[in-house]
């Protein structure tokens, strides 16, 4: 039981253009939301993170939205740079140093 | 500073050996995290510690597998009896009370 979907396999964007990633999460008890970058053959790497209690939380190049309504978050990088080209998780838990339920991944690819 | 340090990275077995994984956590961090990552998919939760105590396990720890934290440091994973379906990476991930999660770079099991 899939508890959050990420629904674009993979996602193709020009260099300095925005890159916008989405995630729906079907349990409405999730609080805490998290994004991952995973490069090959390394681990998940932690990016950025979003409480529900907020709609929006920024970091330098990335921005994460929350809409609780709709159980969706999307993450934003702009400009976006060919090494940003990676998988990326969303993640979520019932709150913050619980465990985490990720999606499937959404594949990046910044072209030059 | 060290991130998460997992070993072996790559660990090849036959069907119905027994195989144990270890996971070293950045220093000082209180909460200890495994998961299960088959091709195609997000991490899996497994399991977690905080300090020495197992405070979670999901489903998907079958009774072949035993993971162990003895001093609220390290940690292992055991996997008895393996199987095909054991084939995944299993990360390791760390953090310190309600802060983000980090990853270390996982062991990959393949079974012959």
């Amino acid at each position: 039981d899939q508890q959050v979907k990420q629904n674009s396999p993979s996602l193709s964007v020009q260099e300095g253009r925005i890159s916008i990633l989405n995630c729906d999460y079907t349990n409405s008890m999730f609080d805490y939301f998290l994004w991952y970058k995973k490069y090959p053959a390394e681990g998940p790497t932690f990016l950025i993170s979003i409480s529900s209690i907020k709609d929006k939380n920024e970091d330098g190049r990335f921005t994460v939205f929350l809409n609780k309504s709709a159980k969706h978050l999307s993450l934003h990088i702009v400009p976006s740079q060919p090494g940003d080209s990676a998988v990326y998780f969303c993640a979520a838990s019932l709150n913050s140093g619980y465990a985490l339920n990720f999606g499937k991944g959404t594949s990046l690819l910044v072209t030059p | 500073d060290t991130g998460v340090s997992q070993d072996p990275r790559h660990k090849i077995t036959k069907r119905g050996q027994n195989v144990t994984f270890r996971c070293d956590p950045i220093s000082e961090h209180n909460r200890l995290y495994w998961y299960r990552q088959t091709l195609g998919q997000g991490p899996e939760f497994l399991t977690y510690f905080q300090n020495e105590a197992q405070l979670e396990k999901s489903r998907l720890l079958s009774d072949r597998f035993s993971a162990e934290r003895p001093k609220g440091s390290f940690s292992t994973l055991e996997i008895q009896r393996t199987e095909q379906g054991d084939s995944a990476m299993y990360l390791c991930a760390s953090s310190m009370g309600n802060q983000p999660q980090h990853f270390g770079d996982g062991t990959r099991l393949s079974i012959l």
